[in-house]
């Protein structure tokens, strides 16, 4: 079964503590993303990568930071940098671009203690 | 920036009801996606189109490119039709912009 899966799917960070949300795909697309949702706003872009070892700042990389290794993998790490972290994580992927279909994963919770 | 509406916020229907849940963006675009995010939090894409109309099952999307506007139809809504729309529209290189989302609620 292709797809993509998410993990862990609740997180509790502690102050000052860094935490790695880690997001695979099997579809074997080149393109991968990293979503924040925060109650009554919008999807919003944290990182995404086209290829392999190259990636790019979204809208709300502050206090974020991310690899791509590998195809498969895109996992993003909450800093402790990021002062706000409490919100659900979405990673997605993509054939490649913004107009082909963005399959998505069930998301991550996290939570600061 | 594309700014992406989406109207309404908030829709409550009874079983059996059409819906239509609108969105509206800024800039011309050449492709708009319509998501469906359920209460657990998993999203699925549910249609990408670039003009006229698509059609799958109870669900219908149309766009006119030159109003820029688009709707999504539900049509003999069902209690498990409840969830959140969410229109998107692409940005520059790979990024999407997306709506805030219309909560639909089917009452029995």
């Amino acid at each position: 079964d292709g797809g993509i899966t998410q993990s862990p799917k609740y997180l509790f960070r502690k102050e000052g503590q860094n935490v790695t949300l880690s997001c695979e795909q099997n579809l074997n697309h080149d393109a991968m993303y990293w979503y924040r949702q925060d109650p009554g706003q919008g999807l919003r872009l944290i990182y995404y990568s086209q290829i392999v070892n190259d990636f790019q700042k979204g809208d709300i990389a502050e206090g974020y930071s991310v690899s791509r290794e590998k195809k498969e993998s895109f996992p993003l790490t909450v800093t402790s940098a990021q002062k706000n972290p409490t919100a659900f994580y979405l990673c997605a992927s993509s054939i490649a671009g913004a107009e082909e279909t963005q399959y998505f994963g069930p998301g991550t919770r996290l939570l600061v203690l | 920036k594309n700014e992406v509406e989406q109207s309404p916020q908030n829709l409550t229907a009874q079983e059996g009801e059409f819906i239509t849940i609108n969105c509206s963006y800024s800039v011309g675009i050449s492709a708009l996606h319509w998501l469906q995010q359920h209460p657990g939090g998993g999203i699925v894409s549910l249609f990408m189109l670039s003009s006229g109309k698509k059609k799958h099952g109870r669900l219908i999307a149309t766009i006119n490119i030159q109003e820029k506007h688009s709707s999504l139809h539900i049509t003999a809504s069902h209690p498990r039709d409840s969830a959140v729309y969410i229109c998107a529209v692409p940005g520059s290189n790979y990024k999407l912009t997306f709506g805030k989302g219309t909560l639909l609620t089917v009452n029995p």
